[in-house]
């Protein structure tokens, strides 16, 4: 039992370059959720996924998107990287809407130059 | 006004100490409430989570919420260097998702 996984673990991109974080969950959780965490910032939702098929903004989606894939899978894709997107982003899932624990990922690291 | 408020610390305690982390919310429809640790370049982990007003103890660890105050609090009695982390606070405000902290650094000093 893996809980969340997340790929890759770190990642250098060039301004422009694209590129998708990967998600998945084996507790048969519903939602789903992204998170960026920059020092002295905490964490920002980016994007959410309360279910299979549905996904909303959270607090700074700008210059990301999301797919559902299927239950288990929750990606995330940055088109065109810029410097402001460097930070440590993070996975997280949880079986109820809003209201339960939510587990975490191990992280991706990301650097934009 | 942030909506959840933390001192960034770094609180520091010496070993075998109570320490203290408090955390407070702007929003009075706040319904649940959590706290998570997270060792420097790992993911959050929960520790506790707390939905009434009261105490709610779990080994060393005591979460405190008073909604009146909009005050949440988490007590780590006999501290550990291995207690030395950042404690998220984080807050169901019944909208879509938690919303957390910026985090208080705990320094436990041996």
């Amino acid at each position: 039992n893996a809980g969340v996984t997340q790929t890759p673990k770190f990642q250098v991109l060039k301004t422009g370059q694209s590129m998708t974080l990967q998600c998945a969950q084996d507790m048969n959780h519903n939602s789903m959720y992204w998170y960026r965490q920059d020092p002295g910032m905490g964490l920002r939702l980016i994007y959410y996924s309360a279910s299979e098929g549905t996904t909303d903004k959270g607090e700074v989606p700008n210059g990301y998107n999301v797919s559902r894939l299927n239950k288990r899978e929750f990606s995330l894709r940055l088109e065109s990287a810029a410097p402001s997107q460097t930070s440590v982003y993070f996975c997280a899932s949880e079986a109820g809407g809003g209201t339960d624990t939510q587990y975490f990922g191990p992280g991706t690291r990301l650097t934009v130059l | 006004q942030k909506e959840v408020e933390q001192n960034s610390g770094p609180l520091s305690v010496p070993e075998g100490a109570i320490a203290s982390l408090n955390c407070t919310y702007s929003d009075r429809g706040s319904q649940s409430f959590f706290w998570y640790r997270q060792y420097s370049g790992k993911s959050p982990e929960l520790i506790m989570f707390i939905y009434s007003n009261g105490d709610k103890e779990d080994g060393r660890f005591t979460a405190q919420l008073n909604k009146a105050s909009q005050y949440v609090s988490l007590l780590i009695r006999d501290s550990q260097p291995s207690d030395s982390a950042t404690y998220l606070c984080a807050v169901n405000t019944g909208r879509r998702a938690l919303t957390f902290g910026s985090g208080t650094r705990l320094q436990v000093q041996p």
